[in-house]
């Protein structure tokens, strides 16, 4: 069946440094893929639409230059929180599917910001 | 919106069958999906069912839709600690892809 491959899996960086993650599609081209946030003990949010070749669609009160979207290929987008602070410290989340078929969701990104 | 909802707190003697109920309110959701979240770890599918189905059934688990009242449960026969965990229930548009996902329904399992 399709899979999504998010890496890293944990990640632990300083206040005021990039973290990049990624997400791929391995057997299917997405043109669309989801980022989600999870806050402990709570549901996951949608922050943020993912369109390949063009800009991303974030919902409201995500901020657009905290977390950079690029999907600069149809099975690969990554997601970059910017500065980072101890209250973006989260649990990260991509999905993506193939055309009409249900969400195949990436493992999650466990990001820790000191 | 889309909105998801589900009850917080569920407790179970090991060996019983937890029901875990989700309603939802996008009528044209096409996929309404199961989830399992162990602490400190990510989402495990664990079984989804199309919108045309009534009852999807995988081993210890069985998924009853009810369309017309947008109502979805999961049953786990013989509950086990192992099943102890968050579980979310959501639902996806293909039209719209994106999926919302309910607040999650903690299921403790007491020997």
């Amino acid at each position: 069946g399709a899979v999504v491959s998010q890496h890293p899996s944990r990640v632990i960086c300083k206040s005021g440094t990039s973290v990049k993650i990624e997400c791929r599609s391995l057997d299917f081209q997405a043109t669309t893929m989801f980022w989600y946030r999870q806050f402990p003990k709570k549901s996951l949010m949608l922050m943020a639409t993912s369109n390949e070749g063009s800009k991303a669609t974030y919902e409201q009160g995500v901020e657009k230059d905290k977390f950079l979207i690029n999907h600069a290929s149809l099975t690969l987008s990554t997601l970059t929180v910017t500065s980072a602070h101890p209250e973006d410290s989260s649990f990260y989340i991509c999905s993506a599917r193939p055309d009409s078929e249900k969400l195949f969701f990436g493992s999650g990104t466990q990001l820790s910001v000191l | 919106g889309e909105d998801v909802e589900q009850s917080l707190f569920l407790s179970v003697r090991e060996g019983d069958s937890s029901v875990i109920n989700c309603t939802y309110t996008d009528s044209s959701s096409t996929y309404l999906y199961w989830y399992k979240q162990e602490p400190g770890a990510g989402l495990q599918l664990l079984t989804y069912i199309f919108s045309n189905m009534d009852m999807k059934q995988d081993q210890r688990l069985t998924v009853l839709l009810n369309k017309k009242d947008k109502h979805l449960s999961l049953r786990i026969a013989d509950t086990q600690t192992g099943d102890s965990a968050i579980y979310f229930c959501a639902e996806s548009n293909t039209n719209a892809g994106k999926s919302t996902f309910g607040d999650g329904t903690t299921l403790t399992v007491k020997p």
